[in-house]
């Protein structure tokens, strides 16, 4: 399978603790997005990639939040000092071109619970 | 970012084709209106996008207004396995390209 590929499926954590989660994107997508998803809502974007520059921040992500990408390939999201309100699901998608509108291919997302 | 308007739930037949609408009147002239599902415990799917002209491809067929305030997603003959939550997101046509989903709308195909 070459989809989109996030790790872990499953994530609990205590409150206070940090968690990272990460991402492996289709082979030579250039953009990488990260959006966050909570119970009966629609995904919300969180950051985006252009190979290794992250472009935008939302204001969701606060400044516990951090998203790498290094060397344009894999991702990973870091929440530092985890809260109750952090738990969702996080998802990763990824498209193949630099510029216009494009596809994005999601994987099956990380949920996270914080007790 | 384009805000979107989607009934919450919608019961269909199998077999029978499900009419999903989208009103998005804030939609501006740069702004796609993409579809996807989701279905339980799995990412969102793609299923079909358009800016002025209707479309069509093997999953769905979609009807876009001439005003581009709303949209219909057609899945012709539906399925069991068409159950699932489905978003209609604009994206911009900015440097970003990121999708603003709604809550959805979750359709529920039966026997």
């Amino acid at each position: 399978d070459t989809g989109v590929s996030q790790n872990p499926r499953h994530k609990i954590t205590k409150r206070g603790q940090n968690v990272t989660f990460r991402c492996d994107p289709i082979s030579e997508h250039n953009r990488l997005y990260w959006y966050r998803q909570t119970l009966g809502q629609g995904p919300e974007f969180l950051t985006y990639f252009q190979n290794e520059a992250q472009l935008e921040k939302s204001r969701l992500l606060s400044d516990r939040f951090s998203a790498e990408r290094p060397k344009g390939s894999f991702s990973t999201l870091e929440i530092q000092r985890t809260e109750q309100g952090d738990s969702a699901m996080y998802l990763c998608a990824s498209s193949p071109r630099a510029g216009g509108p494009d596809i994005q291919y999601f994987g099956a997302g990380t949920r996270l619970s914080v007790l | 970012d384009a805000k979107t308007t989607q009934p919450t739930s919608m019961d269909c037949a199998e077999g029978r084709a499900a009419n999903l609408p989208c009103n998005h009147s804030t939609i501006s002239g740069n702004e796609y209106v993409y579809w996807y599902r989701q279905i339980h415990s799995q990412g969102p799917q793609y299923i079909i996008h358009g800016l002025k002209n209707n479309e069509t491809n093997e999953m769905a067929s979609l009807i876009i207004t001439e005003d581009r305030k709303s949209s219909t997603l057609i899945l012709p003959h539906a399925t069991l396995r068409d159950t699932a939550v489905y978003y209609c997101a604009p994206i911009r046509r900015s440097n970003d390209y990121k999708l603003s989903f709604g809550a959805g709308t979750t359709v529920t195909v039966r026997a």
